[in-house]
């Protein structure tokens, strides 16, 4: 399998731009996970899905930031307009179940300049 | 509430061990552990369900006391390849990572 792909894998852009994030998970898996990395934060659970739901998205920051998962195979995270502060990497991680061990992907970099 | 860990920086030399623990001020239902290396995603370590229950492979080995909310890594005899940042995830109704712990193995 080839793991959880995510792109770009880098991205550049200015402030009040939109940005969207992609995301394909493991096959098979079920959950679907999104979280932001920065060094002040650390590691963040923005928002996760099971069989396409959002369960929780208690930890999406803003009206600017939504998710989505249209199939089992794909899921998007959009931030709208995009601020210096989102800047951070952004993974996206699957597992057969909420509870079960994560399969994280390589990451975005984010750069809001 | 993200579970602690202690400590948040550790120095080893090579085959050296190490303690990493993890308390968490919420009742755990089970608690996850992940190395990070720099500038790469996180990777599973272990999965530990239940109080009392220890686990390892290699050298890598962790328990968890569920009554205390906590649960401690042990890295044995360590290697180069242990170096990175340790992530333990408390697990109630979704996965919780911790403030983590930087590892550096030298030679």
């Amino acid at each position: 399998d080839a793991g959880v792909i995510q792109s770009p894998r880098h991205e550049v852009t200015e402030m009040g731009q939109e940005v969207t994030l992609r995301c394909k998970p493991i096959s098979g898996h079920n959950s679907l996970f999104w979280y932001r990395q920065t060094m002040m934060r650390g590691l963040e659970l923005l928002i996760y899905f099971n069989n396409n739901v959002p369960i929780d998205d208690s930890g999406m920051p803003e009206d600017r930031f939504s998710a989505k998962m249209p199939n089992a195979s794909f899921s998007t995270l959009k931030i709208q307009p995009s601020e210096p502060r989102d800047s951070a990497v952004y993974f996206c991680a699957s597992s057969s179940g909420g509870r079960d061990e994560q399969y994280f992907g390589p990451g975005t970099r984010l750069t809001v300049t | 509430q993200q579970p602690v860990q202690s400590p948040q920086a550790v120095i080893l030399r090579e085959g050296e061990d190490a303690v990493i623990n993890c308390s968490s001020s919420k009742a755990l239902y089970s608690v996850h552990w992940y190395r990070q290396k720099h500038g790469e995603a996180p990777i599973f370590l272990m999965i530990l369900l239940k109080g009392g229950e220890q686990k390892g492979h290699d050298k890598i080995s962790a328990s968890f006391n569920e009554k205390k909310q906590q649960s401690s890594l042990y890295l044995t005899a360590s290697q180069l390849s242990y170096s990175g940042t340790y992530f333990c995830g408390s697990s109630t109704d979704k996965l919780i990572f911790g403030t983590g712990t930087r590892l550096q193995v030298f030679p």
